[in-house]
Formats: C-alpha cells, structure tokens, sequence
C-alpha cells in the first residue's frame, strides 16, 4: 500500500541551526502539507503546497519556515534557524487530486528536538 | 470557518466495554468528517472518514462513526474495547480558504485508555 515517507524519524539540533525534514508523498498525490504536533497539544496546520508553490499557511509559517519541491518525489520543510520552541514532531501529509478524495494521508512524523 | 470540538481529553474504559468519543462540528457547508487515531509514537493514520453519504459510517478496528446534523456531532463508538485500542483519537473536518484548497483542521485529540 503506497505511503507517505518521512525522514529522518528523530532529529535533534542546536538552537539558531537551520534543519531540512524530508517527506517522500504518495507518487500521484498533487497536494502537500506540513503539520506539526508540540508534545501533549493539538495537531497544528502550518502549510499546503500545490502545483509548486504554497495555496495556505497558518500564522505559525513565519519566515523561519519555507517548503520546496526540489524534484519530483521529495517535499521539505526547512527552518532557517531554530527555536526551542520549535521541538515538535512534524507531520507531512499528501492528498489526491479530485474534490471528492478528501482524506489526507500521514506520515509517521520526524520528531525535532531542539536544544 | 470549519472547526471541531471534542468533549473529554482522556477517556477509560474497560476492555470489553463501549467506546464512545465524541466530537461536535461547527461548519457553514455540509462538512466532510474524519477520525485520525495515532498510537504510541506512531503517525495519523485515518480511521474513518463521513463526505456526505451514508450517516453511519464504518471504518477500521471496529469502529463506526455517525453524523447528526440535528446535533452536528460525529461521535466514534467501538462496541467492545481491546486492549490495542488504546490511542490518541483525533476528529477532524475538511476546511477550505477562499481559494478553494482543502486541509484537514483537527480537535485536540482525546486520549483512550483501556482498563484491563
């Protein structure tokens, strides 16, 4: 069953480090998300990414963050310099095209420790 | 604006006994549902999803959902309670921004607990 891929599955960095997650969406998705889940909290939406460039994002996107599609598999959540307060696990999330196919589909999340 | 709320963020049970998790929905348009669950240090892994057909509707585990409009709830409910339930529950709804892109808005979750 396809699925959605992320790496690495844990990463810890320093404060003020610029860290690249990485997600592999299902091969025939057309739409893309980051979410990001602090410990014990909600799951937060922070982007979507359609047709190479970003249809939404959430007051928590500022521009620490930025997402590219480098290739044509590979999307990424980048954070230029990070915050303590960005450890969380990060969710990518990759949804078919047709206004009918509603359900996104998950990975199993990087979770990023900041120290 | 679509949204979701969902009452009781820890719920025990025992095994063997009705789960019952429930969510209400606030949403201008017919809503489409979802409930993710995510165990232990897992992802989101999608449960059921309602996109206005059947009221009842059924999804893995065991597990079925129904959608009230008269109420705007889509409460979860399993039968019987195994231990390999235990998990976090999240209900979630389609929302759209003007532009017409689709994300998923989720509740803060509700944590199951099953007793033995």
């Amino acid at each position: 069953e396809p699925e959605v891929t992320q790496t690495p599955s844990h990463q810890v960095t320093q404060m003020g480090q610029e860290v690249i997650l990485r997600c592999v969406p299902i091969s025939n998705h057309l739409y893309f998300y980051w979410y990001r889940q602090i410990l014990g909290q909600k799951v937060e939406f922070l982007v979507s990414f359609y047709n190479n460039e970003i249809s939404e994002k959430s007051e928590i996107f500022d521009d620490q963050f930025s997402v590219e599609r480098p290739d044509g598999s590979n999307f990424t959540l980048k954070i230029r310099s990070t915050k303590l307060e960005d450890s969380a696990m990060y969710f990518c999330a990759s949804r078919a095209k047709g206004f009918l196919n509603t359900e996104a589909f998950f990975g199993q999340g990087t979770r990023l420790t900041v120290v | 604006a679509q949204s979701v709320t969902q009452l009781g963020s820890h719920v025990s049970v025992s095994e063997g006994a009705l789960v019952l998790l429930r969510c209400n929905y606030s949403s201008s348009v017919p809503p489409y549902l979802f409930w993710y669950v995510q165990y232990p240090n897992q992802g989101l892994q999608l449960l059921l999803k309602y996109t206005s057909a059947a009221t009842l509707v059924k999804g893995i585990n065991g597990f079925e959902a129904e959608f009230k409009k008269s109420e705007t709830s889509f409460h979860l409910t399993k039968p019987s309670a195994h231990m390999s339930d235990a998990a976090e529950y999240f209900c979630a709804v389609r929302s759209m921004n003007s532009g017409g892109y689709q994300k998923v808005t989720f509740g803060i979750g509700t944590k199951l607990q099953v007793i033995p």
